[in-house]
């Protein structure tokens, strides 16, 4: 089992919707989780974290984080065809805090 | 957001020579800072972890000989590919955590390498 897993999508929405990403994580003491966004050809973005059990927002974005079925989404409202991008899910194991695992990334489409 | 840096940010080099890839933090002070390499179509791959001062610690199957690392200040790590061959070629992204912070992560650019 991967220690970070994420539909690699791709994942189409038109403009307007909400797009859902969804992520799994094996270890179930990890307490660290992240959103990243990354353009082709780009390095990754920070979007968003969350350490805590329940809903983070922070505009468009709302991080949800349910740590006993150990699952972290992000949810993008009002999609934009500029979000179009990459979207990676990151864990910090409670195993080793020094080194975040990635997901290998959901691709996500939006169509005017 | 923190600000890190990288230089160059596209290298081609010839098989068998040797590229140093920078990495800064701008605006904050890194106590560690990662290598990542990333293939087309593919995810991130860890290569090595690096501390200030101390030697980096590199990921299973990652030459440590070919790839080095160093850590020389809190602002500054750079990565040397040695004697480069074509199946190096990739986009190598560092990554950096602010000293003040908890465990966010800010990445670099990336350097797209070629080898040609």
């Amino acid at each position: 089992q991967k220690e970070v897993e994420q539909n690699s999508g791709p994942l189409s929405v038109p403009e307007g919707a909400i797009a859902s990403l969804n992520c799994t994580y094996s270890d179930r003491g990890s307490q660290s989780f992240f959103w990243y966004r990354q353009y082709s050809g780009k390095s990754p973005e920070l979007i968003m974290f969350i350490y805590s059990n329940g809903d983070k927002e922070d505009g468009r974005f709302t991080a949800q984080l349910n740590k006993a079925s150990q699952y972290v989404s992000l949810l993008i409202r009002d999609s934009q065809p500029s979000d179009s991008a990459t979207y990676l899910c990151a864990v910090f194991p409670q195993y080793n805090n020094n080194d975040m695992r990635f997901g290998a990334g959901t691709r996500l489409t939006v169509k005017p | 957001g923190a600000v890190v840096s990288q230089h160059p940010s596209r290298v081609i080099c010839k098989s068998g020579t040797s590229v140093k890839i920078e990495c800064r933090s701008l605006d904050f002070q890194a106590t560690t800072m990662f290598w990542y390499r990333q293939f087309p179509k593919q995810s991130l791959m860890l290569m090595a972890t690096s501390n200030e001062g101390s030697k980096a610690t590199y990921e299973q199957g990652v030459e440590k000989d070919k790839f080095l690392i160093n850590h020389a200040s809190l602002t500054l790590s750079t990565l040397t590919v040695t004697s480069a061959h074509p199946e190096d070629s990739s986009f190598y992204i560092c990554s950096a955590r602010e000293l003040a912070g908890v465990y966010e992560q800010y990445f670099g650019p990336g350097t797209r390498l070629t080898v040609t």
